[in-house]
């Protein structure tokens, strides 16, 4: 199984300000997946991570807003910018292997006031 | 497009008993991986077990099985001898193996709670 190593784990955040959220994997994967989970709802796919390009974001997801970086292959950020109290969700990282499973990093709990 | 549909938002069952988590598909793709996570309060998301499309038998982890009717677009969840751990959201996903590589479609979720 793969380990990933996702942080922060939770933070509280002011309206306006930045976090950058972090997702180290314990081998190289090719695609990291980016998802948001908003209170009492399903998991949402921001963004498809690929080394060496351009994430590849999902409809309704914007670069300024969700900027991505993924330096190597086995980690990558997610930037949730100029944030509001609607950014408020559990922000989770996920890699694949051999397409029969798929593991997620332990989530990053947002709550933005 | 693929969509994933859990029609049970809360399920109940006794501890030790068996229970099932409903989960239907849809898809255009031949080639296709179905999966259930199990998301405890913590928020992390544990994979359960992976059933694939061209997969002729049913998939079984330990307490979990994946009960796989094809034809009838389904892909139900059974977890036998429930314990009080199992209480938790259960997810279904899907993903198709010849497009959209790596993406996943998660349905609703459903609530489980295991009674003492």
């Amino acid at each position: 199984s793969a380990v990933i190593s996702q942080k922060p784990s939770r933070d509280i955040c002011q309206r306006g300000t930045s976090l950058t959220i972090q997702c180290q994997v314990d081998s190289q994967v090719t695609m990291m997946f980016w998802y948001r989970q908003q209170p009492g709802q399903s998991l949402t796919l921001i963004a498809t991570a690929n080394q060496g390009s351009e994430a590849t974001y999902e409809s309704g997801f914007v670069i300024d807003k969700f900027p991505i970086s993924r330096p190597n292959l086995t980690f990558s950020t997610l930037t949730v910018s100029n944030m509001s109290p609607e950014d408020s969700s559990i922000y989770l990282c996920s890699v694949d292997r051999a397409r029969k499973q798929a593991f997620f990093g332990q989530g990053t709990r947002l709550t933005v006031v | 497009a693929q969509k994933i549909t859990q029609t049970q938002p809360g399920m109940f069952v006794q501890e030790k008993e068996a229970v099932t988590l409903d989960c239907t598909y849809d898809t255009s793709d031949q080639s296709y991986g179905l999966f259930w996570y199990k998301q405890p309060s913590s928020g992390e998301m544990i994979f359960l077990i992976y059933q694939g499309s061209y997969d002729e038998q049913n998939a079984t982890e330990g307490r979990y099985s994946l009960n796989f009717q094809k034809a009838r677009k389904s892909a139900n969840l059974v977890i036998s001898a429930s314990q009080l751990g199992d209480s938790a959201m259960y997810f279904c996903a899907m993903r198709e193996l010849n497009t959209n590589a790596g993406k996943s479609t998660f349905g609703d979720g459903t609530t489980l709670t295991v009674k003492p």
